[in-house]
C-alpha cells in the first residue's frame, strides 16, 4: 500500500517559469509533510515542510500548499532555475510522535531547461 | 561541520554473501535511520536506532540487522544477500528531541550479482 504517491515521474519546465510538483497521500493520520531534493550521487536534502495546521508554507522561491480534504500537497518553485533540476520527494512521518520514520513518495524528476 | 558520512561508496557482492555498511551521523545527532532506495523508487524505511537500541522497524526481513555504537555511529548488516537487495542504502540522522527533519548521507550503492 503506497501511502504517499507522486504520480508524475518527471516534469520539464523552462527557466524562469513555475514548477509544480504534486503529491497525494492516503493515511489520514499524517499531519506533517516534508519535501526533499536529491541530486545524483548525493543523499536527499531537506527543502521545506508543512504542518497540517497550515495550508501554505513559503521559503524564498519554494512554497508548499496542503489541501487536507483532498489529501493533496504541492510544491511550487518560482522562478525555476537550472540548478533546481533534481529528483523531488515528498515524505511524511507517522501521525503523532514520529520517531523519524518517514514514508516517501516515488519521486518526480524535475528538469529545468535554460 | 561534517554531515552524515557513509562507507563504502560502492560495493559488489554475490548472492548468499553478507555485507556491512557503515554510517557516521551529523555532529550532535543521536538517532540514526537506515533506508533502502531501489532504482526509480523513493527511500523505504528499514529501521531506526537510538541509545544503541532498535526503536522502529519497517517491513524488512530479519536478514537486515543493525547496530548503534556509543559514539552514535551505526552499521547495517544484510545476510544471505539476494539479487533484490541491490539498491542505494541511505543513512539519515537527527536529534531525537528535534523535529522530523532528517539529514541524509550520500548512500552506499550495493550491487548483488
Amino acid at each position: 500500500d503506497q501511502q504517499v504517491k507522486q504520480n508524475s515521474p518527471s516534469l520539464s519546465v523552462q527557466e524562469g517559469r513555475i514548477s509544480i510538483l504534486n503529491c497525494d497521500y492516503t493515511n489520514s493520520m499524517f499531519d506533517y509533510f516534508l519535501w526533499y531534493k536529491k541530486y545524483p550521487a548525493e543523499g536527499p536534502t531537506f527543502l521545506i515542510s508543512i504542518s497540517s495546521i497550515k495550508d501554505k508554507n513559503e521559503d524564498g522561491r519554494f512554497t508548499v500548499f496542503l489541501n487536507k480534504s483532498a489529501k493533496h500537497l504541492s510544491l511550487h518553485i518560482v522562478p525555476s532555475q537550472p540548478g533546481d533540476s533534481a529528483v523531488y520527494f515528498c515524505a511524511a512521518p507517522p501521525g503523532g510522535t514520529s520517531y523519524g520514520k518517514l514514508t516517501f513518495g516515488q519521486g518526480t524528476i524535475l528538469t529545468v531547461h535554460p | 561541520d561534517a554531515g552524515v558520512t557513509q562507507s563504502p561508496t560502492h560495493l559488489i557482492k554475490t548472492r548468499g554473501q553478507q555485507v556491512t555498511l557503515r554510517c557516521s551521523p551529523k555532529s550532535g545527532h543521536d538517532t540514526v535511520s537506515w533506508y533502502q532506495q531501489a532504482l526509480g523508487q523513493g527511500p523505504q524505511f528499514i529501521f531506526q536506532y537510538y541509545e544503541e537500541e532498535e526503536r522502529q522497524r519497517g517491513n524488512f526481513p530479519d536478514r537486515f540487522s543493525g547496530h548503534q555504537f556509543p559514539n552514535y555511529s551505526s552499521e547495517l548488516n544484510v545476510n544471505a544477500l539476494l539479487l533484490g537487495d541491490s539498491a542505494l542504502y541511505l543513512c539519515a540522522s537527527r536529534i531525537v528531541a528535534g523535529g522530523d527533519e532528517q539529514f541524509f548521507g550520500p548512500g552506499t550503492r550495493l550491487t548483488v550479482l
